[in-house]
């Protein structure tokens, strides 16, 4: 079952923040975060794995709650190039195949 | 440099006609994966391998074969398609250090 991204659209004023949820029916090994611009391919952001360690190489933050299966992406101080549509992407416990589920997305739009 | 390739870019097909999806990847990562990408549905898995010679079903596998006869290729099968197969395909492989490299996608419509 796909995890739940919320809310499904945002928009923004460039500098102000805005911060965006996915939340999971099922236990998680790990959640990933992916920025998508219209057009073109996903592209990583984020990993958070189980005993809360964080892996990325924007200047972007996420937290990852395992008890409660969610997690939610940070996005300070927002700047044009923040706009896109956002996806997390979920990995489950059982098997080495590294396969993750992603949510429905969330639509992101900085104005200037 | 190290990526992920699929052609076509874009196809048009009719209704009942078969085609094959190609994917690449030069990373010499033993997984691969296909997902389908519909307005409001999000990435969906199709398929996926594990290594050369294996697939396994993903979460809307109806429609679609796969097979993994190289390490670095995955070929994704319509064997008649139908106007709900009308998407952007998307094949990725896991990057490095973390997280998934993506294909630039492809485009099918079927009328």
């Amino acid at each position: 079952q796909q995890p739940v991204q919320s809310p499904q659209a945002v928009i923004l004023r460039e500098g102000e923040d805005a911060v965006i949820n996915c939340s999971s029916s099922k236990a998680l090994y790990s959640v990933h975060w992916y920025r998508q611009k219209h057009g073109e391919a996903p592209v990583f952001l984020m990993i958070l794995l189980k005993g809360g360690e964080q892996k990325g190489h924007e200047k972007i933050s996420a937290s990852f709650n395992e008890k409660k299966q969610q997690s939610s992406l940070y996005l300070t101080a927002s700047q044009l190039s923040y706009s896109g549509t956002y996806f997390c992407g979920t990995q489950g416990y059982g098997g080495a195949t590294n396969k993750l589920i992603f949510g429905t997305g969330t639509l992101l739009a900085v104005q200037p | 440099n190290a990526g992920v390739t699929q052609t076509p870019k874009f196809r048009v097909l009719k209704t009942g006609q078969s085609m094959t999806l190609l994917c690449a990847q030069d990373m010499n990562h033993e997984y691969m994966y296909w997902y389908r990408q519909d307005p409001g549905m999000g990435l969906r898995l199709i398929h996926y391998s594990v290594g050369e010679g294996t697939t396994a079903k993903g979460e809307v596998p109806d429609g679609y074969n796969v097979s993994r006869l190289k390490k670095q290729n995955f070929l994704l099968g319509l064997e008649s398609a139908a106007p709900s197969q009308t998407s952007v395909y998307f094949c990725a492989t896991p990057g490095l250090p973390y997280g998934y490299t993506f294909g630039s996608g492809t485009r099918l419509t079927v009328v």
